[in-house]
């Protein structure tokens, strides 16, 4: 069975840092793509960054150079290292499987709140 | 940046109407275009992709069609379980989402 499951969200200070993380099972997460999607509350979805089966890497204009996604394949599991944490930042984040840039499979999120 | 406006915001209908939601791109994505299905407090679920291929175990009362640049969701008789917000998303360059359709029931 495919399961993605995320954790690391919680509580932190503008100008802070988090890093999620996304373990898989059912598949392989360096065989695939695989993505973050964040939603502000009550808002809708914003995609946030991609790796590729092959490394590379893609961000949103409003995480790059504050985020980094990275995975480790003999952990099975897929990271989000987030720096410099704005308040506009805060949102459950959802890890997600993809079939290329199409979204398959989904965690069920991590809250995330930047707040003083 | 490529943009998707999507209407309408919200959707009231009920069950066994025929429904239909709008995307249109601000620019021209092709075909890449999927669609999703979220309710309160759940994940998104994958519906359709590449404009009009439904993905595995999703019913085929759901559709999906391409004019140009304007995607149209169609659901052909509203079930209980339909009741949800529908978003669509762009994939032809990076990734972005319309601001999604709420499905109401009326």
């Amino acid at each position: 069975e495919v399961q993605l499951v995320e954790s690391g969200g919680g509580l932190v200070q503008p100008g802070g840092s988090l890093r999620l993380s996304c373990v898989v099972s059912g598949f392989t997460v360096g065989s695939n793509y695989m993505s973050w999607v964040r939603q502000a509350p009550g808002k809708g979805l914003e995609w946030v960054s991609i790796i590729y089966s092959g490394g590379r890497t893609y961000y949103a204009d409003s995480v790059k150079g504050r985020f980094t996604i990275s995975r480790d394949n003999s952990k099975n599991t897929l990271y989000l290292q987030m720096n410099s944490l704005r308040a506009e930042d805060t949102a459950v984040y959802f890890c997600a499987r993809g079939l290329s840039w199409v979204f398959d499979c989904w965690g069920q999120g991590t809250l995330v709140t930047v707040s003083s | 940046d490529i943009q998707m406006t999507q209407s309408p915001s919200t959707l009231s209908a009920s069950v066994g109407d025929r429904v239909t939601i709008t995307c249109r791109a601000s620019q021209s994505i092709n075909s890449w275009l999927a669609w999703y299905q979220q309710k309160p407090g759940k994940a998104p679920k994958l519906l359709i992709y590449e404009t009009s291929s439904l993905e595995s175990g999703v019913p085929s009362r759901f559709s999906g069609s391409r004019s140009g640049t304007e995607f149209t969701l169609t659901i052909s008789s509203l079930q209980p379980d339909d009741f949800a917000t529908y978003y669509c998303q762009q994939y032809n360059s990076y990734s972005t989402f319309g601001q999604g359709t709420k499905l109401e029931i009326k």
